[in-house]
């Protein structure tokens, strides 16, 4: 099973600040990486797909990077709208595992 | 638009069975694999199990192998999960996500809004 490993737990960013999120899998999953945004009370949302391609509506702000094992996801400058939680996931072996999220919160 | 939208889940004793439905509409159901992703009560995502556009391919989280079967009806656009011997620690909202590909090797690419599942005595 590939773990995926997310870094730090919660985040404490200010509105117009740049946040960045970090992501590890415990072997190779080349680019077949994921980000999605969850609100409290939603369903989670893709943001990121091929580890740095946007997903159809996303803005610009959003942006990923990496491949094999290292990942990030950087929010340029963090809108009201983006204090949610961001989870990875890996999509290279046929079971899509998670890494346990990340909480960006309002500092 | 594409949407996914589950039912059948409910409280439900420990040991006993549960089935859940996903209906989709607003894309060729038969093109893409489907998957289901659960969430405990104030936890992470967990992937539980993924099944092929043809059901060629299944697979399953070490966590409910055994126990918990996934299925598709592609003439009914539907995606089912039989969850059997059901555990305190399956508690949680359990979606419905739509692959991106038709192998289950892609990312979820839509999602319903979840049915609750609840096991407790």
């Amino acid at each position: 099973e590939i773990v995926m490993t997310q870094s730090p737990a919660t985040l404490s960013v200010s509105p117009g600040e740049r946040a960045t999120l970090s992501c590890r899998a415990s072997q190779s999953v080349s680019s077949n990486l994921a980000w999605y945004q969850q609100k409290p009370g939603q369903a989670p949302r893709l943001l990121i797909y091929g580890a740095s391609t946007r997903a159809t509506g996303i803005p610009a702000r959003f942006s990923g990077s990496g491949s094999g094992t290292e990942f990030t996801l950087t929010i340029s400058s963090l809108q009201s709208e983006d204090f949610a939680v961001y989870y990875c996931q890996q999509y290279n072996n046929g079971q899509g595992t998670f890494g346990q999220g990340t909480k960006v919160e309002i500092k | 638009e594409v949407q996914l939208v589950e039912s059948g889940g409910g409280l439900v004793q420990p040991g006993r069975s549960l089935r859940l439905s996903c209906a989709a509409s607003g894309f060729t159901f038969d093109d893409y694999a489907m998957h289901w992703v659960r969430q405990a009560p104030g936890k992470g995502l967990e992937w539980v199990s993924g099944i092929s556009w043809n059901s060629g391919s299944i697979g399953y989280a070490d966590s409910v192998k055994g126990r918990f079967t996934i299925s598709r009806d592609n003439a009914k656009n539907s995606l089912y999960l039989q969850m059997n011997s059901l555990r305190a620690e399956d508690t949680a909202l359990y979606y419905c996500a739509k692959d991106s590909n038709s192998n289950r090797d892609g990312y979820n690419s839509a999602w319903g809004q979840g049915t609750m599942v609840t096991v407790s005595s």
